[in-house]
């Protein structure tokens, strides 16, 4: 595809409610990032899969948290037992590969609203 | 302490002034440094990309990254209203850690 494509783009959740955000990344793209972007601030890193490979988790901030990647192409980030906290933006990005060079390349986000 | 520090501000400045954006940071293990735009309701934008110390010049934007301080600045000349947006300074190994973002507004 032209780009990284996320849905939905808004999610509105009651508070203990289970959700699956989705990630299309650009085609052939190796890597996949996800992350967490509160209000006024910069995006925090989540997660990070190398083809299926997550090999980075050290962001998710709790094991109500949990993101997949089994065929090596989209991605869904679950969040189980939604709390007020949890509301934020939701990032994707995809490089080419892993290696330190390569740009990330980000979606628009999915808005979740946790109430 | 965040990794990286920036500035929030707001900015607000007339068209054609220069605008200045900085971060500090405290990791020497950072390689690159990058610059990205968001606007409102949309996904981070990569606007600058640089490796070592000095400048880095693409049309209206100036990169500048002082390793040695810890530094990185943004310049952006003879500002548009079309720039108005949040402006992140983001540096990696392999992930990225971003700065809080500087809202700018350039006014007509």
């Amino acid at each position: 595809g032209a780009g990284v494509s996320q849905s939905p783009r808004y999610k509105v959740a009651k508070r203990g409610q289970d959700v699956a955000l989705r990630c299309d990344p650009i085609s052939g793209h190796v890597s996949l990032f996800w992350y967490q972007q509160a209000l006024g601030q910069g995006p925090e890193f989540l997660t990070y899969f190398q083809n299926e490979a997550q090999l980075d988790k050290s962001g998710l901030p709790s094991d109500r948290f949990f993101a997949e990647r089994p065929e090596g192409s989209v991605s869904t980030l679950k969040i189980q037992r939604t709390q007020q906290e949890d509301s934020a933006v939701y990032l994707c990005a995809s490089s080419l590969t892993g290696g330190t060079k390569n740009i990330q390349y980000f979606g628009a986000g999915t808005r979740l609203s946790v109430l | 302490q965040k990794e990286v520090e920036q500035d929030p501000g707001p900015l607000s400045v007339p068209e054609g002034a220069i605008v200045s954006l900085n971060c500090t940071y405290s990791n020497s293990a950072f390689q690159y440094f990058m610059w990205y735009r968001q606007y409102s309701r949309k996904g981070p934008e990569l606007l600058m990309y640089t490796y070592s110390s000095g400048n880095k010049e693409d049309g209206r934007f100036t990169a500048q990254v002082d390793k040695s301080s810890k530094y990185i600045s943004l310049f952006i000349r003879d500002s548009q209203p079309s720039d108005s947006a949040t402006y992140l300074c983001a540096m990696r190994y392999y992930k990225l850690s971003f700065g809080a973002g500087t809202t700018v507004t350039v006014r007509a």
